[in-house]
């Protein structure tokens, strides 16, 4: 199993630009996630998705869309990217609920300039 | 909204001390986890407390959730370069986690 796989590991971007960070899960879990990770601010949820088809919003959203086509996948946009949005992302999944043991893919650590 | 506080923010040890890290909340929780990132590196999880003042242990790290089911604790005995990174706690809510800030580890060899 490869677990929780993300792409880019790494992107700069400029203001204004948009773009799609990719997270796949091969453990077939229905819960799914994205948080973004600043110093001094732990982990914040951005997106969340309790299955297919289904997603809600988290903690800090603004600015980001998601959709939940299939089970593994669950990629993450960046609709017109701000300086504000530089962070590292984490996608995570879990087989129950969202307070569940989360298994977290390597992140993507992303520059707006 | 929810929240779970954590401390030290940040904490330097000498190889052989302990450690422990703090994390409260003002609402109960449905349990408690625990996590390791390492320089670089994604959260993993170590371990979750359900029961009111369970306790629980990991060979030098030892877990605990208050009775209250509000605070937790990790106690590292006799730290080791090994166990440097940050350590997040993460309470559930209902259906939802919610991540302290996380205490950064350093240790003095």
């Amino acid at each position: 199993n490869a677990g929780v796989t993300q792409t880019p590991k790494f992107q700069v971007l400029k203001t204004g630009q948009s773009m799609t960070l990719q997270c796949a899960q091969d453990m077939n879990h229905e819960y799914m996630s994205w948080y973004r990770q600043d110093p001094g601010m732990g982990l914040r949820l951005i997106h969340y998705s309790v299955g297919a088809g289904i997603t809600d919003q988290g903690e800090v959203p603004n600015g980001y869309n998601v959709s939940r086509s299939t089970t593994e996948d669950f990629p993450l946009r960046l609709l017109s990217a701000a300086p504000s949005q530089t962070s590292v992302y984490f996608c995570a999944s879990s087989p129950g609920t969202g307070n569940q043991p989360q298994h977290f893919g390597d992140g993507t650590r992303l520059s707006i300039l | 909204g929810q929240q779970v506080m954590q401390i030290p923010q940040y904490q330097h040890v000498q190889e052989g001390e302990d450690f422990t890290t703090y994390c409260n909340s003002s609402t109960t929780l449905s349990n408690i986890q625990w996590y390791k990132q390492r320089p670089g590196g994604h959260p993993v999880f170590l371990i979750q407390l359900v029961k009111s003042g369970e306790v629980k242990k990991q060979k030098r790290l030892t877990f605990q959730f208050g009775e209250a089911k509000k605070n937790s604790s990790l106690h590292i005995t006799a730290t080791q370069t090994t166990d440097v990174g940050t350590y997040f706690c993460a309470g559930g809510y209902g259906n939802k986690l919610v991540f302290g800030a996380g205490t950064i580890l350093r240790v003095k060899s």
